[in-house]
């Protein structure tokens, strides 16, 4: 079956620091790559969707200039997030999928958090 | 505005019974759903969907059911094993919205073996 994975895992950092996290599909091209953001004990919270060679579509009230996405190759997009502060701590979720209307297919997450 | 919701938070099933979790969505342009089955600080695994032409879909021991007059969606795990504890999400999208897709809060299934 399609494999996406996440890297890193897990990650500390501090307040004003920058993070990237990549999310790869190991096994097929993604077209379409979604980030996730999931507080504890909530619902996954759609951040953004890119499309590969193009700019990431941000949902409502995510800050496009906080949360950097590049998705520059059909294997790999990665999310930074720039100068965290500790209210980004979360857990971060990448899917990918291929085509217009294939099924999406989710990493591992990255727990983030920042102190 | 939540679009889809899930009101019951947790669930506890003896292993062996049948698992039932609930689901409901206010808008009506979603024509595609899913269940997704989550293990803390791991991704979401497919677990089965529908398309609102379908009133049922069924994969094993997994039913999903649809009232879109309701709008009302529900899944059936039969017989429930104790590896079924996990949280379980329902997800609606709909073609125009490119198949993003809107989750409800999730739903914390417990099998007591």
């Amino acid at each position: 079956g399609a494999v996406v994975s996440q890297h890193p895992s897990r990650v500390i950092c501090k307040s004003g620091t920058s993070v990237k996290i990549e999310c790869r599909s190991l096994d097929f091209q993604a077209t379409t790559m979604f980030w996730y953001r999931q507080f504890p004990k909530q619902s996954l919270m759609l951040m953004a969707t890119s499309n590969e060679g193009s700019k990431a579509t941000y949902e409502q009230g995510v800050e496009k200039d906080k949360f950097l996405i590049n998705h520059a190759s059909l294997t790999l997009s990665t999310l930074t997030v720039t100068s965290a502060h500790p209210e980004d701590s979360s857990f971060y979720i990448c899917s990918a999928r291929q085509g217009s209307g294939g099924e999406q297919y989710f990493g591992p997450g990255t727990r983030l958090t920042v102190t | 505005d939540q679009q889809v919701k899930q009101n019951s938070p947790s669930l506890s099933v003896q292993e062996g019974r049948i698992s039932i979790l609930n689901c409901d969505y206010t808008n009506s342009m979603f024509d595609y759903f899913l269940w997704y089955k989550k293990y803390p600080a791991e991704g979401p695994t497919f677990l089965i969907s529908i398309s609102s032409i379908k009133d049922k879909n069924e994969d094993g021991r997994f039913t999903v059911f649809l009232n879109k007059s309701a709008k009302h969606l529900s899944l059936h795990i039969v017989p429930s094993q104790p590896g079924d504890s996990a949280v379980y999400f329902c997800a609606a999208t709909f073609q125009a919205a490119g198949n993003k897709l809107t989750f409800g809060g999730g739903t914390r299934v417990l099998v007591k073996p």
